[in-house]
């Protein structure tokens, strides 16, 4: 069975502190993983990662996959209080279809 | 960016009664939906999958004949919640794409609450 699992399950942190949030997965047939933001509602697209070792940026989030350990992680650094969110990690599986296996999401407090 | 809505967005009913969501893409062709529910603190969990013109694909232990997909047109799908229950209670979420997954955009979701 597909999973993905995403750690910690939340986290509280200070204005301006940095944050890992980590993903793993176990998936037939990988093909991407991909990064969202759900703030009230919408899932919001972060990035998608389909190479080991490229990292992807977007001011100050930053993202990195490693296929050989099954896992990515998030960056966010100076963090703000409108960083406050859940971070959703979803991998792209192509059996049966092109389909998203969600994580339970890293629900992330920042405190100003 | 490309928009997706949802109606209603909650919508309380009682047990036995029936319920219909739909989903929307605005200002985009959908050839794909996608229903999830998520549950509290849990994840996202794929429904089912619909391809305008098509009869949807159900994720295992989904019942397709509770959970009823119609993708009528490229803009809208439906989602029926037949015969609802109390444990049908959750949030259901679409989302629409057209081309490569990560074009897949996601509507604000709808609140189930089934008493």
């Amino acid at each position: 069975e597909d999973k993905v699992v995403q750690s910690p399950l939340s986290l509280v942190v200070h204005e301006g502190d940095t944050v890992t949030l980590n993903c793993s997965y176990e998936v037939t047939n990988f093909r991407s993983l991909l990064w969202y933001k759900q703030e009230k509602k919408a899932p919001t697209f972060l990035f998608m990662l389909t190479s080991s070792g490229i990292e992807k940026k977007s001011g100050r989030l930053s993202s990195i996959l490693d296929k050989k350990e099954l896992s990515s992680i998030l960056n966010i650094t100076a963090t703000q209080t409108g960083d406050s969110a859940i971070y959703l990690c979803a991998v792209e599986a192509s059996v049966g279809g092109n389909k998203l296996v969600f994580g339970a999401g890293t629900i992330l407090r920042v405190k100003s | 960016g490309a928009v997706v809505s949802q109606h209603p967005s909650w919508v309380i009913c009682k047990s036995g009664t029936s319920v219909k969501i739909e989903c929307r893409s605005l200002d985009f062709q959908a050839t794909t939906m996608f229903w999830y529910r998520q549950f509290p603190k849990q994840s996202l969990m794929l429904m089912a999958t619909s391809n305008e013109g098509s009869k949807a694909t159900y994720e295992q232990g989904v019942e397709k004949d509770k959970f009823l997909i119609n993708h009528a047109s490229l803009t809208l799908s439906t989602l029926t919640v037949t015969s609802a229950h109390p444990e049908d209670s959750s949030f259901y979420i679409c989302s629409a794409g057209g081309g490569a997954i990560y074009e897949q955009y996601f509507g604000p979701g709808t609140r189930l609450t089934v008493t």
